[in-house]
Parts: structure tokens; sequence; C-alpha cells
């Protein structure tokens, strides 16, 4: 079992629509969490992070943290083209350990 | 404020070669990490600096090393380059550790083909 798993998609939106990516992860001692974006030929772009359970919101960006069931999630709402990206998911407890990332595309 | 800086930003090598890679942090963060991207194995940490030490450490062999000067800056060192090694070097920033949990942001990356 990977440390950080994301499902590669590619995962498909219509523009307007809401977007869910999901992240699992196996060490129940992590505390921090982020979400980062990366354009194709680009270096990642921080989005967010959270540390708590619970919802944390930030314009279109709620990312979402159940610890118990050891899974973090991204939803983008009123997805546009410009989400057309790869969200990396990253995880820390002892370490820094990132996912394989999802492959959003939105679809016009 | 101006964000993460590397040089260069493509290098091509031979086999067997040595190569330095730099890293300017975000004025006032402290803390420097490298990683590796490559498609296969996705994005990799290689090491955090913080203060000029070395703070965390990945699972790259003794070829990759690194260092953090009292500026903190940072440059990235790999000996005896294999083919193996292409890959996209980046590195990020943060005001304190990222290993515990601080923000990192990331420079633009160094494109290294070994050839």
């Amino acid at each position: 079992q990977k440390e950080v798993e994301q499902n590669s998609g590619p995962l498909s939106v219509p523009e307007g629509a809401i977007a869910s990516l999901n992240c699992t992860y196996s060490d129940r001692g992590s505390q921090s969490f982020f979400w980062y974006r990366q354009y194709s030929g680009k270096s990642p772009e921080l989005i967010m992070s959270i540390y708590s359970n619970g919802d944390k919101e930030d314009g279109r960006f709620t990312a979402q943290l159940n610890k118990a069931s050891q899974y973090v999630s991204l939803l983008i709402r009123d997805s546009q083209p410009s989400d057309s990206a790869t969200y990396l998911c990253a995880v820390i407890a002892s370490k820094i350990i990132f996912g394989s990332g999802t492959r959003l595309s939105i679809r016009p | 404020k101006a964000g993460v800086t590397q040089t260069p930003r493509y290098l091509i090598k031979t086999r067997g070669q040595q190569v330095t890679l730099s890293c300017s942090p975000i004025s006032g963060h402290r803390s420097v990490s490298w990683y590796q991207q490559t498609p296969g194995q996705g994005l990799q940490f290689l090491f955090e600096y913080f203060s000029e030490t070395q703070r965390n450490k990945g699972n790259f062999p003794g070829r990759f090393s690194g260092r953090q000067f009292s500026n903190s800056r940072s440059e990235m060192n790999v000996s005896t380059l294999e083919l193996g090694d292409s890959a996209l070097y980046l590195c990020a920033s943060s005001r304190g550790l990222a290993g515990v949990g601080n923000e990192q942001f990331f420079g633009p990356g160094t494109r290294l083909t070994v050839l």
C-alpha cells in the first residue's frame, strides 16, 4: 500500500460543476496536509493547507480532512477550464510524502 | 516579494559527471527542501535544510548531497551522474521546518538531462 494514494485520473468535469479530488494516507500520525496544483511543465503551486478535522474554505476551493478515516479531499466549485491541471496531495508525519497526483480536465 | 529562484533552469550532462544546482529561498524563509520529480516516481523528497543543517533526508543514495549557507541559499550536488538522474529538480522554501507542517513554496525547477 502506498503511503499517500490518489486516483491518477484523468478526472473529467464539465465547466461550472464541482470537481472532487481525494487522497488517502496510511500514517495515522500525520498532522499536516496540503494540496498543490501543477500545470504541465510548471512547478507545484500551493492551494490549501489543512491541519484540523473538518472543512476549510478559500474562494472556490474547500479542503476536507477526516483523520479517523485517513483521507483528505479538495473540492473545486464552479470549475473553470483554467483549473485543468494535476493536483498533488502532500502529507506530513515524520516525513514529507506527496501523492502521485490526479489529472483534472475541465471540459467546456 | 520575490519567489523562490533556481539556477540553472536547464542542464545537460553526461554519465559520470557531477552537477551543482542552486536555490534562493523567499526572503525571510529559513528552510529549503529539495525534491526530484520524474514521470514514473512522482515527486520525491531528497532533503531539507534549516539554519545550515540538514534536518531531514529522503531515501536517495549518497551521491545526492546538499548544503545551506548563512543567507539560507542552498545548493544540491549530484555526483557520478546516472541516466536515471534525469529529472526535474525542485526546491521549496518555508519559514520554518517543512517537516513539522510549515507551508512550502516551490521554485520553477531545474530540468536535468543526463546523456
